[in-house]
């Protein structure tokens, strides 16, 4: 069974860069999947942020690509997610993802709430 | 840019009935790359359908999606008290790919 457990600050002050780390269990990184990052705000909807393949290649929201770096670490058989210059707005739980075909998400992480504020 | 556009935004039913979720594109789905998720509180959201029409691994038949186009559809054939919550829609075949909807809370009536 694949399992994925998030990992890192829950509070991030204003400017800061939030940076989130992505365990997998159950499954090689190496073997294939994309593998990525999704966020959803207190009581909103669900946004994709980007995805990796083992490989190194990257997609990224358009709306966040500017601030945004996904990479993978198949060594350790984890991914991460750092996201620079954040505000109140990039407040939200982050979810780390196994990813069919770049965007199409079929497990999850139990996600970790980041809070930005100073 | 495509918006989707999920209605309606609360769905109040009683167990045993039936559910009709609708996603609207602003703009045409490329190949029918559109799925539908659930997500109860305090949980990760779960894949229900891909392809507009197909169940995820697991997913009870009662659950099933159609459309193409603009216009897409899950429906519950008869909700169990299990599925009660909010689903969502997202698309992943037309730029900027990976956009979801806004959600339809389905409720206990």
């Amino acid at each position: 069974q694949v399992q994925l457990q998030e990992s890192g600050p829950g509070l991030v002050k204003p400017s800061e860069t939030l940076s989130l780390t992505c365990a997998v269990s159950g499954y090689s990184i190496s073997s294939g999947y994309y593998w990525g990052w999704i966020r959803q705000p207190p009581g909103k909807g669900l946004e994709w942020i980007g995805s990796i393949y083992h490989s190194g290649s990257t997609y990224y929201n358009p709306s966040l690509k500017s601030r945004v770096t996904i990479s993978v670490d198949t060594s350790k058989n984890q991914f991460s997610l750092k996201l620079s210059s954040v505000t109140a707005a990039d407040t939200a739980v982050y979810y780390c993802a196994r990813l069919v075909d770049r965007y199409l998400t079929d497990y999850w992480g139990q996600g970790t709430l980041v809070t930005v504020s100073s | 840019e495509i918006v989707l556009t999920q209605s309606p935004g609360t769905l109040s039913l009683s167990p045993g009935e039936r559910a009709t979720l609708s996603c609207r594109a602003s703009q045409s789905v490329s190949s029918s790359y559109l799925a539908w998720y659930q997500q109860k509180p305090g949980q990760a959201p779960r894949l229900l359908i891909y392809g507009a029409s197909s169940r995820a691994t697991g997913i009870p038949d009662r659950f099933s999606g159609s459309g193409s186009g603009t216009d897409f559809t899950l429906t519950i054939s008869r909700l169990e008290p299990e599925d009660f919550a909010v689903y969502y829609c997202q698309q992943y075949g037309s730029s900027p790919r990976g956009t979801f909807g806004g959600g339809t809370k389905v409720e206990i009536k």
